[in-house]
């Protein structure tokens, strides 16, 4: 149980190309999902949170014009990087949770690999 | 704040025990997980432990916590060279949200 996906798993593109993260919960309902920006040999940097049906709170220093999060229902959130550049190009991976039950931890997905030339 | 730190590099024998341990400063803390990140793929939950709890064993792991010294251990029994990947901690506090701060990371290798 708590599978996550996430698609696409790598995406390469130009410079000023808007790209669309999916991130999917399959067999629960995701009431919070998160998504988080890695670079290589780094920990994870939480970017924003999304909560079904609101807008997503975004962290310090996260241009929320720049990465679009979209949470429509309770199986789905999207994370668009718009006008993308190579210093967008990084690990991005998301997680959900089920905030109907009480102490469920985030599940992760597979992570999307972005590489804008 | 928020400061959960690791040490980078853990090297075992296959069949040995990993230890790998982390230490954490806020003392809202909730609960305590650790995760395992294989290269290439997103993060696997291993465990986690709420933070009333001093111990938690499940099959190959043991996780303990020591709250007075904010440390937390996985000790991994057996170890495989299927265990070879990156693994990090992480806490949530009250009234955090649900967000996770997550440690640096140790890099576990396991050698034959």
């Amino acid at each position: 149980g708590a599978v996550v996906s996430q698609h696409p798993s790598w995406v390469i593109c130009k410079s000023g190309t808007s790209v669309k993260i999916e991130c999917r919960s399959l067999d629960f309902q995701a009431t919070t999902m998160f998504w988080y920006r890695q670079f290589p040999k780094q920990s994870l940097m939480l970017m924003a949170t999304s909560n079904e049906g609101s807008k997503a709170t975004y962290e310090q220093g996260v241009e929320k014009d720049k990465f679009l999060i979209n949470h429509a229902s309770l199986t789905l959130s999207t994370l668009t990087v718009t006008s993308a550049h190579p210093e967008d190009s990084s690990f991005y991976i998301c997680s959900a949770r089920d905030g109907k039950r009480d102490n469920q931890p985030q599940h992760f997905g597979d992570g999307t690999r972005l590489s804008i030339l | 704040g928020e400061d959960v730190e690791q040490s980078l590099f853990l090297s075992v024998r296959e069949g040995d025990s990993s230890v790998i341990n982390c230490t954490y400063t806020d003392s809202s803390s909730t609960y305590l997980y650790w995760y395992k990140q294989e290269p290439g793929a997103g993060l696997q939950l291993l465990t986690y432990i709420f933070s009333n709890m001093d111990m938690k064993q499940d099959q190959r792991l043991t996780v303990l916590l020591n709250k007075k010294d904010k440390h937390l251990s996985l000790r991994i029994a057996d170890t495989q060279t299927g265990d070879s990947a990156i693994y990090f901690c992480a806490e949530s506090i009250t009234g955090g949200g649900n967000k996770l701060t997550f440690g640096t990371g140790t890099q576990l290798k396991v050698e034959l």
